[in-house]
């Protein structure tokens, strides 16, 4: 069956550090991979989605960035963090389009 | 810009009583609907497809989808306590490799 990973589960960081999120995904191959924010009490921003291996596509323009090193792999990134970038990132999966989305467990972001 | 609509609640029902919740879309050309359950701190847990006219059911769940007019709904019976969550309706449109969420509808069960 296939699980998604993602790490780590809470994140405290200062104002203008880098961040790295991971996410992989197990027992599929080729999945479409999506970022999601969701600051508190409010509902799902789309933040980046991957079709394939290099293949990124950006649905809000902002300091954050992503990337598709291998298959199932997908990463998060930023060079400085804002105090707006706080909020809880998930990571989901589909085995392609019109198909559901399987999230992992999420990241809880904090900026000081 | 297409748009997934939930009322955002609360909707409070007793322990044991039917809960609906309903989900309109604006783009006809939609395919595939999905309905997630959101616990409060947790991350969203897919818990009914749909994606043909009329009633699917799957235990005390059944999603009733309506494409003429635009609608999508969820029926919880039986509703227990541990159906308190936060309930996000999805959409998929032809072609693309997205979901359109909506905002959400949050349930609360009364003992």
């Amino acid at each position: 069956s296939q699980t998604i990973h993602q790490w780590p589960a809470t994140l405290v960081q200062p104002v203008g550090s880098p961040l790295s999120l991971e996410c992989t995904v197990e027992g599929t191959s080729n999945p479409n991979l999506y970022w999601y924010r969701q600051a508190a009490g409010r509902g799902l921003q789309l933040l980046f989605y991957s079709v394939g291996i290099g293949q990124i596509s950006s649905e809000v323009p902002q300091n954050l960035s992503a990337s598709r090193p291998q298959d199932r792999q997908f990463i998060l990134s930023s060079k400085k963090l804002l105090l707006s970038d706080s909020g809880f990132y998930l990571c989901a999966w589909s085995d392609s389009n019109n198909q559901p989305q399987h999230f992992g467990d999420g990241t809880r972001l904090s900026i000081l | 810009q297409k748009e997934v609509e939930q009322n955002s609640g609360p909707l409070s029902v007793p322990e044991g009583a039917i809960a609906s919740l309903n989900c309109t879309y604006s783009d006809r050309v939609s395919q595939s609907f999905f309905w997630y359950r959101q616990y409060s701190g947790k991350s969203p847990e897919l818990i009914m497809s749909i994606y043909s006219n009329g009633d699917k059911e799957d235990g005390r769940f059944t999603a009733q989808l309506n494409k003429a007019s635009q609608y999508v709904s969820l029926l919880i019976r039986d509703s227990q306590p541990s159906d308190s969550a936060t309930y996000l309706c999805a959409v998929a449109r032809s072609g693309y490799s997205t979901l359109t969420f909506g905002k959400g509808t949050m349930l609360l069960v009364s003992p």
